[in-house]
């Protein structure tokens, strides 16, 4: 399969503590890019690595990418409830199309 | 700014009955694209316009499905006859262009279609 594979398929934490998911895929990338979605807002890019970049900040969002071992890691720390969702990698390709994987889904509880 | 524009937000059909979707795309933006994500799974890219053009159409069931985007604006997308298995959320999204540079993808709430 094309596309990425994430791990955990769910996961549940309290609030404050650190989410970690991991995207594994198979196949050459030009970036890869980490999408939430919920009932509330749908769809949401947050965050986009390049496959020459190693590791990249936007808040409290950490991603890393090792093209080497063909996995990224999403970080999320200090999780508040407002950041259930599911959580999905996706692989960008030459003409921007998108490969999402198959989710991760975060329940952050109070 | 307004976001990209979908209707409807639900459509309950039988099967073999045809039914139609459509997307207004964030103004400026050449690239549309049409996903459909079954419950359970992260979405699978339909078919992908720049401009009035189609860049990718390799995972559009072409015997049942078409889309259009006549005008390079709006764009529908058609289901003719239904199956069960089509029942999904379809989601319309659009981005400032496509090519090799990167173009954040904004998308719509998506129509949410159940089979019968």
């Amino acid at each position: 399969s094309q596309q990425g594979e994430e791990d955990p398929q769910a996961l549940s934490i309290q609030e404050g503590e650190n989410a970690t998911m991991n995207c594994s895929y198979k196949t050459s990338i030009n970036n890869l890019q980490w999408y939430r979605q919920n009932s509330g807002r749908g769809l949401v890019h947050l965050i986009l690595i390049r496959s020459n970049e190693r590791e990249k900040h936007s808040g409290r969002l950490r991603v890393t990418l090792d093209t080497s071992k063909k996995s990224s890691s999403l970080l999320i720390t200090a999780s508040r409830a407002a950041d259930t969702a599911s959580y999905f990698c996706a692989l960008g390709g030459a003409t921007n199309k998108l490969i999402f994987g198959t989710g991760t889904l975060l329940a952050v509880q109070p | 700014e307004a976001g990209v524009a979908q209707s409807p937000r639900y459509k309950i059909i039988e099967k073999r009955q045809s039914v139609a979707f459509w997307c207004n795309p964030i103004s400026g933006h050449a690239t549309l694209y049409w996903y459909q994500q079954i419950l359970g799974q992260g979405p699978k890219l339909l078919i992908q316009f720049q401009n009035n053009g189609v860049v990718d159409d390799s995972q559009l069931p072409k015997d049942r499905f078409s889309a259009e985007r006549l005008k390079g604006v709006d764009s529908t997308l058609k289901i003719q006859p239904a199956k069960l298995e089509d029942s999904a959320v379809y989601l319309c999204a659009s981005s400032l262009m496509g090519g090799s540079s990167y173009n954040e993808q904004f998308f719509g709430p998506g129509t949410r279609l159940t089979v019968l």
